[in-house]
């Protein structure tokens, strides 16, 4: 069974300019997570969908970053416009419903200059 | 608000040595699930155990064990005849159950860096 995919695996990009993340998750897992981990931290919930409906975006600085789930499978998180402290690494999580693991993709380390 | 501690940031210890990871947790949630996940150096999160809350059974899976006592709010992971291999940032995390039936997202603590020497 394949995992959690994500692409780009890096991305350098200026302050101010603008940068997209994609994540497809593990066939049929209707949940899925983005979470942003920086460096020396434990990651930190950015928003949280079933199917395509948004659970959960408490967290989720809405000013610059928007997250989608179009048709309840892969999901893109861009940020625009990017700040310095926004250097981290973006990782993408699914889970089946009921089932309360999370399965984690390889992440995309952003680094903003 | 949920909380998770881990206090120790760095552990080193020498191949074969036992070494138990401590986590402390905080929720007002009655229900709620405790998780243990390894991040090799590659980067990749590694699911290790899930615990419920109305299950205070430890576990013993292979070299690991998981210690779940609700009474101190801890749940604390050992490692016995440690091995190299088991060099990696080890997070304890907690998540609460939503309405929809899954689990919420997870609330990490800082992680343990864990050494161990050949």
């Amino acid at each position: 069974e394949a995992g959690v995919a994500q692409s780009p695996r890096y991305k350098i990009i200026e302050k101010r300019q603008s940068v997209a993340f994609w994540c497809n998750p593990i066939s049929g897992h209707a949940t899925l997570y983005w979470y942003q981990q920086i460096l020396g931290q434990g990651p930190k919930l950015l928003i949280q969908f079933q199917n395509n409906g948004v659970v959960d975006d408490s967290q989720l600085p809405k000013d610059r970053f928007s997250a989608e789930r179009l048709k309840g499978v892969d999901s893109t998180l861009k940020i625009q416009p990017a700040k310095l402290e926004d250097s981290a690494v973006y990782l993408c999580a699914s889970s089946l419903p009921g089932v309360y693991e999370q399965y984690f993709g390889p992440g995309t380390r952003l680094t903003v200059t | 608000a949920q909380k998770v501690t881990q206090a120790q940031t760095e552990i080193s210890v020498v191949e074969k040595e036992d070494v138990t990871l401590d986590c402390v947790y905080e929720t007002r949630d009655t229900t709620y699930y405790l998780f243990w996940y390894k991040q090799p150096p590659s980067g990749e999160l590694v699911f290790l155990i899930r615990r419920n809350s109305f299950d205070e059974q430890n576990e013993i899976s292979g070299r690991y064990s998981w210690n779940f006592q609700k009474s101190t709010s801890s749940f604390n992971f050992t490692i016995t005849a440690s091995q190299v291999v088991d060099s990696a940032v080890y997070f304890c995390a907690l998540s609460d159950m939503y309405s929809g039936g899954g689990a919420d997202g997870l609330t990490f603590g800082k992680g343990t860096h864990l050494i161990i020497q050949p």
